[in-house]
Order: structure tokens, then C-alpha cells, then sequence
């Protein structure tokens, strides 16, 4: 059961630009959605993470939406840059970082 | 502050032949997860340990994968024969308790041949 849908597949953005990545939850338990950032041959790392508390978290170029209603939330990423070109997963658990389940990954590439 | 650490990063074996990977959590965390990552796909967890106790490996494949968390510290995670499918990146991440944030190390990317 695919718990966390994760769009678009890849995404091409020019440098300065805004980068948008969607996921979309289906288990109201979730309480911890966070964005982990995978450079190739690297183990993914925790870029920002957000509780259902709150509607918005920026730290940075970083910011996550969260609707809950809607069961989505998203990650922006401002004033992109070619360093951030990378593999983006979201994911989602209940109870903290217990059982984190991960979307499906997006490629992020930005062009110079 | 040392990271997770694992060993080796890639290893390329013969089906049939049996594996293990080693993973040295960061220093005071009781909490550490095994992952697995196939090409192109988010990682799913395989097993949880919560000090020296598996909490939660209800995804491990119990017929051929064994794990162990010897004194709480360090961990290994064995197959026993491997499978061409389970050609993969294998993720070790710890985090402090089982509410924090989980770091994860660089993978041992297994190739079975």
C-alpha cells in the first residue's frame, strides 16, 4: 500500500527560479512530515520537517505548506540553485521518526 | 561529530552467496533502522531497534535476512542466500529516540550477479 504519492517523477528548474515538490498522505496518523535531500552515492539527509501544528515552516530557501485537510503538503525551494540539483523524498510516520515511509523521490535538476 | 558509518560501501557478489553489512550509529543513539533502497525508490524500512531490542521487523524478510544489535551499539544486517532482487542500497540511519529525527549513513550498495 503506497501511503505517500510524491510528484512530479523529475523537475527542471532554471537557476533563480522556484522549484515546487508535492506529496499527498493517505494515513491521518501522521504526525512528522519531513524532506530528506539524496546527492548521488550519499545517504539521504534531513532538510526541513514540519508537524501538523503549524500551516507553514521556512528555514531559509526552505519552506514546507501543509494543508491537512487536504492530506498534502509541499516543499518550495527559492531561488534555486545548481547545488540543490539532487533526489528529494518526502515522508511521513506517526509517533516522531519511528516508521518513517517515504514517497517515491523526485529529481531535481537546476540549470545554470 | 562522526556521522553513521557503514561498511563496506559496495560489494558485488554471486547469488547464492550469503552477505553482511555493518552499521556504527552515532555516538548516544538508542535507536537505529535498517532501510532499503532500490534504484530510483524512496527507502523502506526493514527493521527497527530500539537499544538492543528489534522493535519493529515486520518488513524484514525473516526467511533469508537476519539482524542483530549486539550490546546496543553497532549492527549488522545479513542475507543468506542472496538474490539477484535483492540487488539494492542497504541505508542504516540512527536517531536519539524514537521521536527524533533520524540521520541516516551513505548505504552499502550490494550488486548480486
Amino acid at each position: 500500500q503506497q501511503q505517500v504519492k510524491q510528484s512530479p517523477q523529475s523537475l527542471i528548474v532554471q537557476k533563480g527560479g522556484i522549484s515546487i515538490i508535492n506529496c499527498a498522505y493517505e494515513n491521518t496518523a501522521f504526525d512528522y512530515f519531513p524532506w530528506y535531500q539524496q546527492f548521488p552515492g550519499k545517504g539521504p539527509a534531513l532538510l526541513i520537517a514540519i508537524r501538523p501544528d503549524v500551516s507553514e515552516k521556512k528555514e531559509g530557501r526552505f519552506t514546507i505548506s501543509f494543508n491537512k485537510s487536504a492530506k498534502q503538503f509541499s516543499l518550495h525551494i527559492m531561488d534555486s540553485q545548481p547545488g540543490d540539483s539532487a533526489t528529494y523524498f518526502c515522508a511521513a510516520s506517526s509517533l516522531g521518526a519511528q516508521k518513517l515511509v517515504f514517497g517515491q523521490g523526485t529529481r531535481l535538476t537546476i540549470n545554470p | 561529530e562522526a556521522g553513521v558509518v557503514q561498511s563496506p560501501r559496495y560489494k558485488i557478489i554471486e547469488k547464492k552467496q550469503p552477505v553482511a553489512f555493518w552499521c556504527n550509529p552515532i555516538s548516544g543513539h538508542n535507536t537505529l533502522y535498517w532501510y532499503l533502497q532500490n534504484l530510483g525508490q524512496g527507502p523502506e524500512l526493514l527493521i527497527r531497534y530500539e537499544n538492543e531490542e528489534a522493535v519493529d521487523d515486520s518488513q524484514l524478510p525473516k526467511d533469508r535476512f537476519s539482524a542483530e544489535r549486539l550490546k546496543g551499539v553497532d549492527s549488522t544486517l545479513k542475507i543468506q542466500p542472496a538474490e539477484l532482487g535483492d540487488s539494492a542500497v542497504y541505508l542504516c540511519a540512527s536517531s536519539f529516540n524514537e521521536n527524533t529525527e533520524a540521520f541516516f549513513g551513505q548505504g552499502t550498495r550490494l550488486t548480486v550477479v
